[in-house]
């Protein structure tokens, strides 16, 4: 299995402008998280879906945060608009079978936003 | 919610020593304790966990400690090598398949050759 693919690796943006981050979880994992990870604030959680459904999304940061995951193999993150404080790395990750167990990463996604 | 701290936010070893990293967890109902490497430009990977019913585990040149009642548990590395430098992050979380991880922050160590 080629792992969790996340595309783009790098996004550079300008404020104002929408973003959207790409996540292809591993096949047969029915769960799927969305984590940022800066310096200040390392690894947060902001949804995650089990079998396509958003079962928590209470790290959303605001409104401009939109996720979807409209079948088993595919989700998307979207911001817009962005600020330069969404500057971060963004991961994806999936699991198999729910809960907190055996979480696979994708590679990440650096966003900067100028 | 859960709260997951990790001390020191660096360690730096020399090869051949051993690293010990630690982390507390304030929620009681947490039971589930997994610990993940994360190197250069690259996610976090799970390298070892533990549940609250066994107080060590052990993989190879790694181990797991968990102290519930002092709510905190620690990840030990012997005979450290140069690739064991990376950042380590310890989580928590209840069960359920719902349940979530709460991670702490990071620790970075670098191993010197």
């Amino acid at each position: 299995d080629a792992g969790v693919i996340q595309s783009p690796r790098h996004e550079v943006t300008e404020m104002g402008q929408e973003v959207t981050l790409r996540c292809k979880p591993i096949s047969g994992h029915n769960s799927l998280f969305w984590y940022r990870q800066t310096m200040m604030r390392g690894l947060e959680l902001l949804i995650y879906f089990n079998n396509n459904v958003p079962i928590d999304d209470s790290g959303m940061p605001e409104d401009r945060f939109s996720a979807k995951m409209p079948n088993a193999s595919f989700s998307t993150l979207k911001i817009q608009p962005s600020e330069p404080r969404d500057s971060a790395v963004y991961f994806c990750a999936s699991s198999l079978g729910g809960g907190p167990y055996g979480y696979t990463f994708g590679s990440g996604t650096r966003l900067t936003v100028v | 919610g859960e709260n997951v701290e990790q001390h020191p936010s660096t360690l730096s070893v020399q090869e051949g020593d051993s690293a010990v990293i630690k982390c507390t967890y304030s929620d009681s109902a947490s039971n589930y304790f997994p610990w993940y490497k994360q190197e250069l430009g690259k996610g976090p990977q799970l390298i070892i966990d533990i549940r609250s019913n066994v107080g060590e585990k052990k993989d190879q040149r790694i181990a797991v400690t968990l102290n519930k009642t002092a709510k905190h548990f620690s990840l030990h590395i012997t005979e450290t090598q140069p690739e064991d430098s990376a950042v380590y992050f310890c989580a928590a979380s209840s069960y359920g398949a719902n349940s979530k991880l709460t991670f702490g922050k990071g620790i970075t160590l670098s191993v010197r050759p």
